[in-house]
């Protein structure tokens, strides 16, 4: 069935670092790929998506790029802020009409400053 | 429009009684999740619908648990006879699932703690 793995955490850094945390995934098709961000006390948002092979999904200075050839959607930041500190989840889903969605384990991200 | 609506946003109960929460998608959604997430945990797949039918529930999920979309629209998720094991944020998603299956938006969650 679908999976993604995320690299295991959590992940510290100090304000300015540059951010990547690492997803793969594996399903039939060419499925459509997102990460979410959970906000301390907050519910899941989307933060970027890209839908088929070499799309760049990017937002709030957050990128990732869908690579098929690797099965992995990386999530990259130049330059982190301590409002960027919170659980980060890849996800997919998989073409098809009774496809979910299905997430990875989440890696929470610290940023001191 | 304002988005999922999840309620309760909270719900304490004793062990054993009966509890059901409801969700409310994007109005033009016709998909429709219920995930559970557990501290420091990634969100656990329950079940989904599309429109009014139920597509998919988790083999993992006990038969105490139980959904229903009866219109299509807002869906119900009930637990029955809970233990202590069901405390958990239950979130409810909706989405556009057509020839693409487009992401997801997510509710603020209803915390159930079971005492």
């Amino acid at each position: 069935g679908d999976s993604v793995t995320q690299m295991e955490g959590p992940v510290t850094l100090s304000e300015e670092a540059f951010l990547t945390i690492n997803c793969t995934y594996t399903a039939t098709g060419y499925p459509s790929l997102f990460w979410y961000v959970q906000y301390p006390g907050e519910g899941l948002q989307l933060l970027l998506k890209a839908t088929k092979a070499d799309d760049k999904g990017s937002n709030k200075g957050f990128e990732a790029t869908y690579r098929k050839e690797t099965t992995s959607f990386h999530l990259e930041k130049g330059s982190v802020q301590v409002s960027d500190s919170a659980v980060y989840f890849c996800a997919l889903i998989a073409t098809g009409a009774n496809s979910k969605l299905t997430f990875g384990k989440g890696i929470t991200l610290s940023v001191r400053p | 429009d304002t988005g999922v609506s999840q309620d309760p946003r909270h719900k304490i109960t004793k062990r054993g009684q009966n509890v059901t929460f409801r969700c409310d998608p994007i109005s033009e959604h016709n998909r429709l999740y219920w995930y559970r997430q557990t501290l420091g945990q990634g969100p656990e797949f329950l079940t989904y619908f599309q429109n009014e039918a139920q597509l998919e529930k988790s083999r993992l999920l006990s038969d105490r648990f139980s959904a229903e979309r009866p219109k299509g629209s807002f869906s119900t998720l009930e637990i029955q006879r809970t233990e202590q094991g069901d405390s958990a944020m239950y979130l409810c998603a909706s989405s556009l699932g057509r020839l693409m299956n487009t992401e997801a938006f997510f509710g603020q969650g209803t915390r159930l703690t079971v005492v």
